[in-house]
């Protein structure tokens, strides 16, 4: 099955540091990437759309130079969280969908925790 | 616009009895419904989607949910929970032509012994 892995899977960092989030698609290729983030006992947000080879679509209310969204390969997306605050402290999670498959199929990575001090 | 609501917070169960976890959905054009399982500090596992055909569409670990278009709803149901079923349940919807899913606000399962 189509796997998606996520490093780290947990950080914690001091307040005005960056901190950069990897996501890969282990065993297809995928052209567009999704991040995530989600609350505690909360539902997933969209963060942006991530396209591999062109720039990132971010949804409403996101700072693009504070989320910072790299698709540089078919099997690789990271998302970099510039200058964190205690506000950053989420989980953040991204899926792959498969290049030429279905348009339907998006795979979960696992999640990143990540706390700021 | 899509949107997807999931009415109930928590549902609670007794293990051995039927589960079913509730979702309605509003889109423009035609729906792709999915249900994510998602356990602590995990991410989202797929369990089964509806594109078209069968109303009734069975998935993993014994989960079904059927599509009815006339009440717009997408119940997720298990004829026998078990206690390892216990986790938060997230109910999606695509319309037809958009790129984005669109996630319910999810329900906790409690699975009791």
């Amino acid at each position: 099955g189509a796997v998606v892995s996520q490093h780290p899977s947990r950080v914690i960092c001091k307040s005005g540091t960056s901190v950069k989030i990897e996501c890969r698609s282990l065993d297809f290729q995928a052209t567009t990437m999704f991040w995530y983030r989600q609350f505690p006992k909360q539902s997933l947000m969209l963060m942006a759309t991530s396209n591999e080879g062109s720039k990132a679509t971010y949804e409403q209310g996101v700072e693009k130079d504070k989320f910072l969204i790299n698709h540089a390969s078919l099997t690789l997306s990271t998302l970099t969280v510039t200058s964190a605050h205690p506000e950053d402290s989420s989980f953040y999670i991204c899926s792959a969908r498969p290049s030429g498959g279905a348009h339907n199929e998006q795979f979960f990575g696992p999640g990143t925790r990540l706390t700021v001090l | 616009a899509q949107s997807v609501a999931q009415p109930e917070d928590q549902v609670n169960v007794a293990e051995g009895n039927p589960l079913t976890v509730k979702c309605t959905y509003s889109v423009s054009g035609n729906p792709y419904l999915f249900w994510y399982v998602q356990y602590p500090n995990r991410g989202l596992q797929f369990l089964l989607k509806y594109i078209t055909g069968d109303n009734l569409v069975k998935g993993s670990y014994g989960f079904e949910a059927e599509f009815n278009k006339s009440q717009t709803s997408f119940h997720l149901k298990k004829p026998s929970a078990l206690v390892s079923d216990s986790a938060l349940y997230f109910c999606a919807v695509r319309e037809d032509g958009n790129n984005r899913l669109a996630f319910g606000k999810g329900n906790q399962v409690v699975v009791i012994p």
